[in-house]
């Protein structure tokens, strides 16, 4: 079975750095792209952006550029994204998807269940 | 703010059919990117619905498809069922966010 593995949840307080998982498994993890979708709390879903793990080519959407950061261990079968320091802003649920083929503009097909992350002080 | 509006809510009986509109632009759905359609239960992750404008993933009914022209695209919802009600979004990609994708504003689907 194709699967995405998220962890199901992180309480930090501002300022401090955060990196969240996402596991592959069932399938050639370095050969598609993962993506990552954040939802804030009552609202709708915002793309963040996308990472080939094979190569580690990473396309941010302008709104995340500079705000987070994306990498992937392809022999780990696991995508990361991660704060610096975090702000209360950053309070939400945060999705990994895979998408359905190879090409970078495909849709996100394999959902995991998203990690809420929480920033309280 | 998503460059793809979507109408805030839609309603609809048991049995009947809805339809869900996804306006872009020129630069993203009028460049020809393809539209994929979600579906987002209450307290769950999204689910794929619609890919490539109008192709079902192996599992969702028959009953969900999608078309597309010009600059905008639909969802349409025939035989409305009550398990349908939920959250739906558009997704596409646009080339003036450096070909970065985005989402709908997200429709609510409520089953009268």
């Amino acid at each position: 079975e194709v699967q995405v593995v998220q962890p199901g949840a992180e309480v930090k307080k501002p300022g401090e750095s955060l990196k969240i998982s996402c596991k592959g498994s069932g399938y050639s993890f370095p050969n598609y792209w993962i993506g990552w979708v954040r939802q804030m709390p009552g609202k709708g879903l915002e793309w963040m952006g996308i990472i080939f793990p094979g190569d580690s080519d990473t396309r941010y959407s302008p709104s995340f550029e500079g705000q987070v950061t994306m990498s992937a261990d392809q022999f780990g079968n696991t995508a990361y994204l991660q704060w610096t320091s975090l702000k209360a802003t950053d309070t939400a649920i945060y999705y990994c998807a895979r998408l359905r083929g190879e090409a970078s503009d495909d849709a996100f097909h394999v959902w995991g269940q998203g990690t809420v992350v929480t920033v309280s002080s | 703010h998503s460059v793809l509006t979507q109408p805030p809510s839609v309603s609809g009986a048991p049995g009947q059919r809805v339809t869900i509109s996804c306006t872009g632009s020129s630069s993203n759905i009028g460049a020809d990117y393809d539209v994929h359609w979600y579906q987002q239960l209450p307290g769950a992750a999204p689910k794929l619905l619609i890919y490539g404008d109008n192709n079902r993933p192996s599992g969702v009914p028959d009953r969900f498809s999608g078309s597309k022209s010009g600059t905008s695209a639909s969802l349409a919802i025939t035989g409305l069922q009550a398990e349908d009600e939920a959250d739906y979004y558009c997704q596409s990609y646009d080339s003036s966010l450096s070909g970065s994708g985005v989402f709908g504003t997200g429709t609510k689907v409520t089953v009268l």
